[in-house]
């Protein structure tokens, strides 16, 4: 069973205070792994895909990165618009051709930060 | 920008009555999914369709759950006979592949509340 696992469960920061947010991941055959940001009584708004180990991208203030195990999402002198849930999840490997394969998703880090 | 949309953005109904919740895909877009989110928990699967018929499907998805693709822009989810335990978001998504990582964008979310 695929399994998605965030840390911490919350965060806050200082306006310009930079930290990381942790993904640990166990999947039968990782296809991608996604990140993506959501704000309260609203949908998860697509970040990032990653596919390999080694992988990074980068977008204004995030950056993530993919390791075998773990996927981190590093934000640099976050802002208070920053503040939302990130949530981290993995897509396994198709089982059959055509097939339209789920994610499934962490619990999330809830980020506040603070001006 | 192209964009999931939803409706309605919130629907009230007794226990066992019957639901629908809409759904308007990205236009290009091939493969559907169903999530819901119970407060304070994580987003889990419920379902993905393709070609016309399900392609994978959760224990949550029971027989109470249906979903249909009425027309060519409409995707819809049936709940037969709503339970308190059904209350939750429900989020529809959709990609351009099923495979390879590819990204699944969500809507907005209906929020059902079953009184």
């Amino acid at each position: 069973e695929d399994q998605v696992t965030q840390s911490p469960e919350a965060l806050r920061l200082q306006e310009g205070e930079s930290s990381s947010l942790n993904c640990s991941y166990t999947v039968s055959g990782l296809r991608g792994l996604f990140w993506y940001r959501q704000d309260p009584g609203k949908g998860p708004e697509f970040l990032f895909t990653l596919y390999s180990a080694g992988e990074e991208k980068e977008k204004e203030r995030l950056k993530a990165t993919l390791t075998k195990k773990e996927s981190f999402l590093h934000i640099t002198a976050p802002k208070p618009e920053d503040s939302a849930t990130y949530l981290c999840a993995v897509q396994a490997e198709q089982f059959s051709s055509g097939s339209a394969r789920q994610l499934t998703f962490g619990s999330g880090t809830q980020l506040t930060v603070l001006p | 920008e192209p964009e999931v949309t939803q409706t309605p953005s919130h629907q009230v109904t007794q226990m066992g009555q019957e639901v629908i919740l809409r759904c308007v895909p990205i236009s290009n877009h091939l493969y559907f999914y169903w999530y819901r989110q119970i407060l304070g928990q994580k987003v889990e699967f419920l379902v993905s369709f393709y070609n016309n018929e399900i392609s994978e499907k959760s224990e949550i998805f029971d027989d109470q759950f249906s979903v249909e693709r009425p027309d060519g822009s409409n995707f819809t989810l049936k709940i037969r006979s709503t339970k308190l335990e059904d209350s939750a978001m429900y989020f529809c998504a959709s990609s351009n592949t099923g495979t390879g990582g590819d990204t699944q964008y969500f809507g907005p979310g209906t929020r059902l509340t079953v009184l």
